[in-house]
């Protein structure tokens, strides 16, 4: 069972140039989610997707999009990389609702320099 | 608003001995708490999880964790530390959404 893959699994990019980070999870979840992860800060959210077709931005979103492109993917984009862009992205996903199935499955992210 | 706080960013103990890592949060509902462990260069795992019932949860690795909803914690302790439990542990809650904190590294000392 693979879970939530993401891909590239490491990157670095000018500044200014463009990207897209893949994730894609085969456990059938509804919710999907961005973090980065930079020391001392924890994760932070970038966008979540609740359900195919929606997507809503979360405490970081400046400088970034992103597509629920069907239920198993969601992309995130880098339009214009930037050097405070640097970081360790990390893709999720979740089965919303009450319950013991609660809980975020993550991949094993991708570390992207902004050079 | 929702947010956790891990007060400790860096613990070190002896392997063998006891560990303790703190987790506050600020919820506006029933919290879903969770402790996931990221060993260096990987992605996170979940440790446990508590949604309701018994106050003290078991989880993989040996791990347990109390939540204490007067005092907004939900700490997380081992009896015995192994020298692989060295990693990075975060606490997050939430539902529909993950809040997590800013995480505890913990070196574990032969």
């Amino acid at each position: 069972n693979a879970g939530v893959t993401q891909t590239p699994k490491f990157q670095v990019l000018k500044t200014g140039q463009s990207m897209t980070l893949q994730c894609a999870q085969d456990m059938n979840h509804n919710s999907m989610y961005w973090y980065r992860q930079d020391p001392g800060m924890g994760l932070r959210l970038i966008y979540y997707s609740a359900s195919e077709g929606t997507t809503d931005k979360g405490e970081v979103p400046n400088g970034y999009n992103v597509s629920r492109l069907n239920k198993r993917e969601f992309s995130l984009r880098l339009e214009s990389a930037a050097p405070s862009q640097t970081s360790v992205y990390f893709c999720a996903s979740s089965e919303p609702g009450i319950g013991m199935n609660t809980e975020a499955f993550f991949g094993q992210g991708t570390r992207l320099t902004v050079v | 608003a929702q947010s956790v706080t891990q007060p400790d960013i860096h613990i070190t103990v002896s392997e063998g001995a006891s560990l303790e890592l703190r987790c506050n949060y600020s919820y506006g509902a029933t919290p879903y708490l969770f402790w996931y462990v990221q060993s260096p260069g990987q992605g996170l795992q979940l440790l446990l999880k508590y949604f309701s019932g018994d106050t003290l949860v078991q989880g993989i690795k040996g791990f347990e964790a109390e939540f204490k909803r007067s005092q907004s914690s939900f700490n997380l302790r081992k009896p015995s530390v192994h020298w692989s439990d060295a990693a990075e542990y975060f606490c997050a809650v939430g539902l529909n959404q993950f809040y997590f904190g800013t995480g505890t590294s913990l070196t574990v000392i032969p």
